[in-house]
């Protein structure tokens, strides 16, 4: 049990377009979906967070007009990536935490690979 | 959230027990200690967590010192899918928090 998936798994785009990734709680109910982003040979970093029917948290330096977080259901949450640019590069990845909840723990998605040329 | 020390990388034997240590020295009362791994390009995989009991599931054991200041993850026989960047993630419950995911250990699983 608990799953959750994302799509696409990798995109490429041109610069200036806009890329939607989505991320799904498949076997259970998400009361929080957290987005990261992770730079080659870095860690994760936490880019917002979303609750169902509100609006998302970004963490500092995280532009929310670029990087718009729609939290529309208690399985559904998506990032779009709004004009594009090639520094947005990045390895995209979402998690959710269960409802009921599971003593705090977080299952993420497989990632989206996002290559702006 | 406190602070986790984990080792930049270490080498198991394919088939050895690998013991992952972390240290958590600025632990609160109720925070947990969760260990996650990110194999390369994969989205990263819960593994185990605990308070202070230790813990063992299916794929892992979690040995947690008496004081808490430390811990250790417990892969029993370790097989080369193992290879991964493994995260120690010290934090409250609550859900509402995201994982603060440090540098991690590289575990490195060799034939």
């Amino acid at each position: 049990g608990a799953v959750v998936s994302q799509h696409p798994s990798w995109v490429i785009c041109k610069s200036g377009t806009s890329v939607k990734i989505e991320c799904r709680s498949l076997d259970f109910q998400a009361t929080t979906m957290f987005w990261y982003r992770q730079f080659p040979k870095q860690s994760l970093m936490l880019m917002a967070t979303s609750n169902e029917g509100s609006k998302a948290t970004y963490e500092q330096g995280v532009e929310k007009d670029k990087f718009l977080i729609n939290h529309a259901s208690l399985t559904l949450s998506t990032l779009t990536v709004t004009s594009a640019h090639p520094e947005d590069s990045s390895f995209y990845i979402c998690s959710a935490s269960p409802r009921p909840l599971r003593e705090g723990t977080q299952y993420f998605g497989p990632g989206t690979r996002l290559t702006v040329l | 959230d406190a602070k986790t020390t984990q080792p930049t990388s270490m080498d198991c034997a394919e088939g050895r027990a690998a013991n992952l240590p972390c240290n958590h020295s600025t632990i609160s009362g109720n925070e947990y200690v969760y260990w996650y791994r990110q194999i390369h390009s994969q989205g990263p995989q819960y593994i185990i967590h605990g308070l202070k009991n230790n813990e063992t599931n299916e794929m892992a054991s979690l040995i947690i010192t008496e004081d808490r200041k430390s811990s250790t993850l417990i892969l029993p026989h370790a097989t080369l899918r193992d290879t991964a960047v493994y995260y120690c993630i010290v934090r409250p419950p609550n859900s509402g928090y995201a994982l603060n995911f440090g540098k991690g250990t590289s575990l490195l699983v060799t034939p």
